[in-house]
């Protein structure tokens, strides 16, 4: 069982905006810096978003971030066929001392 | 930034095993290295990092003394280790480049490498 917890699956049409939710701790979410991945079917993970709400450069601006307490959420608008992957929240425990993940969210474009 | 991988293995339980993640494009000791899990099918666990400056270590509750992280800096590569793989170690080994401080998050991964532990 995963330390922050994501819902399993998401969906959407093109174009629609979805939300993927991340709920943690205080000793995860509630005094750290959230960070996004994405995974494609088949391929390694790669950051989508960093501290909370940063983009790295190539990310298109319509993948954005936020967090409030102890839950974070990573919003995507415009949605493309494309987008279809999984998506990972993580953020450092100060208790555990690790990184932990969400279980990860299957974003269905439908 | 490239994190290249050692290949695919299959292997027996009982057998021990190296992989291996050579870094290139960026200055291999001024980051961390961590390595990350993916059983089939399922989600991502940080396993732990290392600094190739000094090889300091910090793992994971969940996996400590169960597999060993080392490095060669002079060469750039990374390794993961076990002594005695069990067949719940079947799975994708990421490795990943790591901002060196103490919460300091992945950036760049590793192609990932697939072990299978089978009898």
């Amino acid at each position: 069982q995963s330390v922050l917890t994501q819902p399993p699956s998401a969906s959407g049409t093109p174009g629609q905006r979805v939300t993927i939710s991340c709920s943690g701790s205080s000793s995860d979410i509630g005094t750290n810096y959230v960070y996004w991945y994405q995974q494609l079917p088949g391929t390694a993970p790669k950051l989508l978003i960093y501290r909370n709400n940063q983009r790295p450069s190539g990310v298109p601006d319509r993948f954005s971030g936020s967090k409030s307490g102890t839950s974070a959420s990573l919003a995507i608008s415009g949605l493309r066929s494309e987008d279809e992957a999984d998506y990972y929240c993580a953020a450092w425990d100060d208790s555990l001392t690790s990184w932990v993940f969400g279980g990860g969210t299957k974003l269905t474009v439908l | 930034v490239q994190l290249v991988q050692s290949g695919a293995e299959v292997k027996k339980p009982g057998e021990s095993l190296r992989i291996s993640c050579k870094g290139s494009g960026y200055s291999f000791s001024s980051y961390w290295i961590s390595w990350v899990r993916q059983m089939p099918g399922k989600g991502l666990e940080w396993m732990g990092k290392i600094d190739p400056s000094d090889s300091y270590t910090n793992s994971s509750p969940s996996f400590q003394g169960h597999v060993t992280i080392s490095v060669d800096k002079s060469i750039s590569t990374a390794y993961l280790q076990w002594s005695s793989l069990k067949a719940s170690d079947t799975a994708m080994y990421y490795c990943a480049r790591t901002i060196a401080a103490r919460r300091g998050p992945v950036d760049y991964w590793g192609q990932g490498t697939l072990v299978t532990v089978s009898s």
